[in-house]
């Protein structure tokens, strides 16, 4: 137990839809990472907060999507006019400690129909 | 620029016998090397690191993998194999950074378990 949760675990949705998908750290963590996983692949970095700012964008990140991290400790992603190739296993993965640590959560799958 | 190439999406070992995963990177600056395992509609966990220190690195579960820059190849190993050591490995690679530290990983090796 990596003590971070993500809700929905399981979001199934029509094209065209918008989804927002959070992350709750346990543990203080300054630093927070969010993934995508297509089936077969290893996950692919989105995105990475310092606090509540938002220092890092993948170029996978089209304007659809959009991260925030209020007050520096949970996180939400939201994927606006969702499109089939959304369809991913969603990680949050806050750091921290002296190696500066990610710590995955169980991740949200996303299935867009 | 990083990446990680893990040479075979499929491993099959029988129970007790010695696992092998391969995994080699490729970076422009002295790298982080880990291995994380997924378990089905789980998280990733990590295994191991290597961090610059000692080459030969001992994880959980009883993997160690050995850094071996000649090669460019941080590759896992478990002496014996059990049942419960089924599921997906990843390596990936990162660089030092006392800030931003994104993880580039491979594509991953499904390690099946026969008895």
């Amino acid at each position: 137990d990596t003590g971070v949760s993500q809700n929905p675990r399981h979001k199934i949705t029509k094209r065209g839809q918008n989804v927002t998908f959070r992350c709750d750290p346990i543990s203080e963590h300054n630093r927070l990472y969010w993934y995508r996983q297509t089936l077969g692949q290893g996950p692919e970095f989105l995105t990475y907060f310092q606090n509540e700012a938002q220092l890092e964008k993948s170029r996978l990140l089209s304007d659809r999507f959009s991260a925030e991290r209020p007050k520096g400790s949970f996180s939400t992603l939201e994927i606006q006019r969702t499109e089939q190739g959304d369809s991913a296993m969603y990680l949050c993965c806050p750091a921290g400690g002296q190696d500066n640590e990610q710590f995955f959560g169980p991740g949200t799958r996303l299935t867009v129909l | 620029a990083q990446s990680v190439t893990q040479l075979g999406s499929h491993v099959s070992v029988s129970e007790g016998a010695l696992v092998l995963l391969r995994c080699n990177y490729s970076s422009s600056v002295p790298p982080y090397l880990f291995w994380y395992v997924q378990y089905p509609n789980q998280g990733l966990q990590l295994l191991l690191k290597y961090t610059s220190a000692a080459t030969l690195v001992k994880g959980i579960n009883g993997f160690e993998a050995e850094f071996k820059k000649s090669e460019t190849s941080f590759h896992l190993t478990k002496p014996s194999a059990h049942m419960s050591d089924a599921a997906e490995y990843f390596c990936a690679v990162s660089f030092m950074n006392t800030g931003f530290q994104k993880l580039v990983f491979g594509t991953g090796t499904r390690l099946l378990v026969s008895p």
